[in-house]
């Protein structure tokens, strides 16, 4: 199942730099994208969200931007901090009764002091 | 913050055997969700339930899993017969409303021998 696709396993960044985590899909029906952390031993967490109605979605440090003609979104965190190191999913739904997700394969984030 | 918490956090059991894993969403949530993480694979949807019953499930949700909320706090999820390939890391979620982001519990992480 590759309806959502994140390419880089992994991607390493300087404390106070921005990190730029990426995703694709294929599924044109997604209209709700979502990026969740997970640290070892611990669900995923939820970081933000978006839907298709959008394209620019912002909370904080994280900013979600999602460009539908391409089918790509992306996960800006700025100023990255050591505390940013972590597993980051980025997951996409259709509406429906219920929305079940469809999880890319995620990207360990590094962030160095 | 209330969270969704999963019991036992660690479950090793004999092939063939039943296993039931529980899950209490955040208490004023309407929605419920089952996922599983197979090693070093994405993570899968299995099945969403609302209203008490079953909203959509996945192909992997065969005949030998079965969901309830007993109580009007627990929320379950067993496996009849266990086979290895059931080893994973499964995680129940939880949301208000449908459209709304999904809370994931810590996991448990079934062993099946």
């Amino acid at each position: 199942d590759q309806q959502v696709k994140q390419n880089s396993p992994s991607l390493s960044v300087q404390e106070g730099r921005i990190s730029i985590l990426n995703c694709d899909y294929t599924n044109s029906m997604f209209d709700y994208f979502l990026w969740y952390k997970k640290y070892p031993a611990e669900g995923p967490t939820f970081l933000i969200s978006i839907s298709s109605i959008k394209d620019k979605n912002e909370d904080g440090r994280f900013t979600v931007f999602l460009n539908k003609s391409a089918k790509h979104l992306s996960l800006h965190i700025v100023p990255s901090q050591p505390g940013d190191s972590a597993v980051y999913f980025c997951a996409a739904a259709r509406t429906g009764s219920a929305r079940q997700l469809t999880f890319g394969s995620g990207t360990q984030l590094t962030v160095l002091p | 913050e209330p969270e969704v918490t999963q019991t036992p956090s660690h479950q090793v059991t004999q092939m063939g055997q039943e296993v039931i894993l529980r899950c209490v969403p955040i208490s004023n949530h309407l929605y419920f969700y089952w996922y599983r993480q197979i090693l070093g694979q994405k993570v899968e949807f299995l099945v969403s339930f609302y209203n008490n019953e079953i909203s959509e499930k996945s192909e992997i949700f065969d005949d030998q899993f079965s969901v309830e909320r007993p109580d009007g706090s627990n929320f379950t999820l067993k496996i009849r017969s266990t086979k290895l390939e059931d080893s994973a890391m499964y995680f129940c979620a939880s949301s208000e409303f449908s459209n709304q982001p999904q809370h994931f519990g810590d996991g448990t992480r079934l062993s099946i021998l």
